[in-house]
């Protein structure tokens, strides 16, 4: 089965401008996670999805960060407004339950994004 | 949240060489995780650790667990070019992952 796929695989834009950022879990996971890695902070937690339940969106940096997930599966991160210290790697994971302890998150390749 | 140390750093050592890197915390883990990242790729999860004073090996990787759960260390015999990566250590509540900042290990042949 394919694992964790995220698109674009790089994306370049000019500050200010809105940027999507799509990511499909492996099939039959019902966690999914976003996280965040550039060089001075590491790899920092945004936010996850599990099932139904409303999203805890408590390690998104500002309100331009918004994330959705339809249909339980593909999610959309969307960065309004992009300033300079939006770039970084977005990485997207899933794992089979995230209220399991310990459960194993597959992630992505990321998405490098560049503002310029 | 749990804040994770890792040290070293960096790391640069010749093929065939031992190493020993380390994760700790000033608080106790529910349980740890290792991964490694290679450059382009997401991270990979190498072991979970949950009990003090677990032992757990991965081939050429030991990865132990502190007896008071509040550190790590991750032991590389005779290190190969392929082991050259991040290192990050996670912990987490409710499956949101705390990381820490890697360890960058570099193989030289």
């Amino acid at each position: 089965g394919a694992g964790v796929s995220q698109s674009p695989s790089n994306k370049v834009t000019e500050k200010g401008k809105d940027v999507e950022l799509r990511c499909d879990p492996i099939s039959g996971h019902t966690a999914l996670y976003w996280y965040r890695q550039s060089l001075g902070q590491g790899l920092e937690f945004l936010i996850y999805f599990q099932g139904n339940s409303a999203p805890d969106k408590s390690g998104l940096p500002s309100d331009r960060f918004s994330a959705e997930r339809t249909g339980g599966s593909v999610s959309t991160l969307t960065i309004q407004r992009t300033q300079q210290e939006d770039s970084a790697v977005y990485l997207c994971a899933s794992s089979l339950n995230a209220r399991t302890l310990g459960e194993t998150q597959y992630f992505g390749p990321g998405t490098r994004l560049l503002v310029l | 949240t749990q804040l994770l140390e890792q040290s070293p750093q960096f790391l640069s050592i010749q093929e065939g060489e031992n190493l020993t890197v380390y994760c700790n915390s000033s608080s106790v883990f529910s349980s740890l995780q290792w991964y490694r990242q290679e450059p382009g790729e997401g991270p990979v999860l190498l072991v979970t650790v949950v009990t003090g004073g677990e032992v757990k090996k991965l081939k050429r990787l030991t990865f132990q667990f502190g007896d008071a759960r509040k550190d790590s260390s991750l032991h590389i015999t005779a290190a190969q070019t392929g082991d050259t990566g991040l290192y990050l250590c996670g912990t987490g509540a409710n499956s949101k992952l705390t990381f820490g900042k890697g360890i960058t290990l570099s193989v030289r042949p």
